[in-house]
């Protein structure tokens, strides 16, 4: 079955330092991989996807994620992070079976990171 | 270019009732996905259409039910609301060929007393 484990309910970090939103997956076939993010009161944002090639992904507002097949891991980074990270950041899996000529299928969410940068 | 919009953004009921919730996906995208997201959850998939047909659906009860228009357009609709059908409820949308992620509507947050 797919899931995906987002290990830390909480990451607090300074402005200005890295951070990383860790993310682990499983899937029975090839995985899609993304990250969001949800403000309060708001939808989810998309942020990044990984479907194929380099492992080192990068996206929107300066984040960027490392897919490592072989640990089943996609975690977000970000080298500088800013008071407005704040937010809400889930990881996302989506199975893709290429033999059904088609990428359509639901999502599978972990059940989010809480990102703090402060002052 | 309009995003996906779902409409009420709000929304008061009680057990037993019964309530729809609307959704326009983003333009030139032809397949809808509903999630659930409780309250410190993730969200949860509901179902998904395509082609004005159900084409999978998650781990929820019959009362749950969904449609999709000709101009792919959705709605949700669920009845015998209990307490816990309390959450906010996202549609998204995308394309069914391709790799494009799917992009989400703010979505319905639905209370019931």
């Amino acid at each position: 079955a797919q899931s995906v484990a987002q290990p830390e309910d909480q990451v607090n970090v300074a402005e200005g330092n890295p951070l990383t939103v860790k993310c682990t997956y499983s899937v029975s076939g090839n995985p899609y991989l993304f990250w969001y993010v949800q403000y309060p009161n708001r939808g989810l944002q998309f942020l990044l996807k990984y479907i194929t090639g380099d492992n080192l992904v990068k996206g929107s507002y300066g984040f960027e994620a490392e897919f490592n097949k072989s640990q089943t891991s996609f975690h977000l980074k970000k080298p500088s992070a800013l008071v407005s990270d704040s937010a809400l950041y889930f990881c996302a899996v989506r199975e893709h079976k290429p033999d059904r000529g088609s990428t359509l299928g639901r999502l599978y969410f972990g059940r989010g990171t809480q990102l703090t940068v402060w002052p | 270019d309009a995003g996906v919009t779902q409409s009420p953004t709000h929304l008061i009921k009680t057990r037993g009732q019964q309530v729809t919730l609307r959704c326009s996906p983003k333009s030139g995208h032809d397949t809808v996905s509903w999630y659930q997201q409780a309250l410190g959850q993730g969200p949860q998939f509901i179902f998904q259409y395509y082609e004005e047909e159900e084409r999978q659906r998650g781990n929820f009860p019959d009362r749950f039910s969904g449609h999709q228009f000709p101009n792919y357009s959705s709605e949700l609709n669920v009845n015998a609301l209990l307490l816990g059908d309390s959450a906010l409820y996202l549609c998204a949308s995308s394309l069914r060929q391709g790799r494009q992620p799917q992009h989400f509507g703010d979505g319905t947050r639905l209370s019931i007393l």
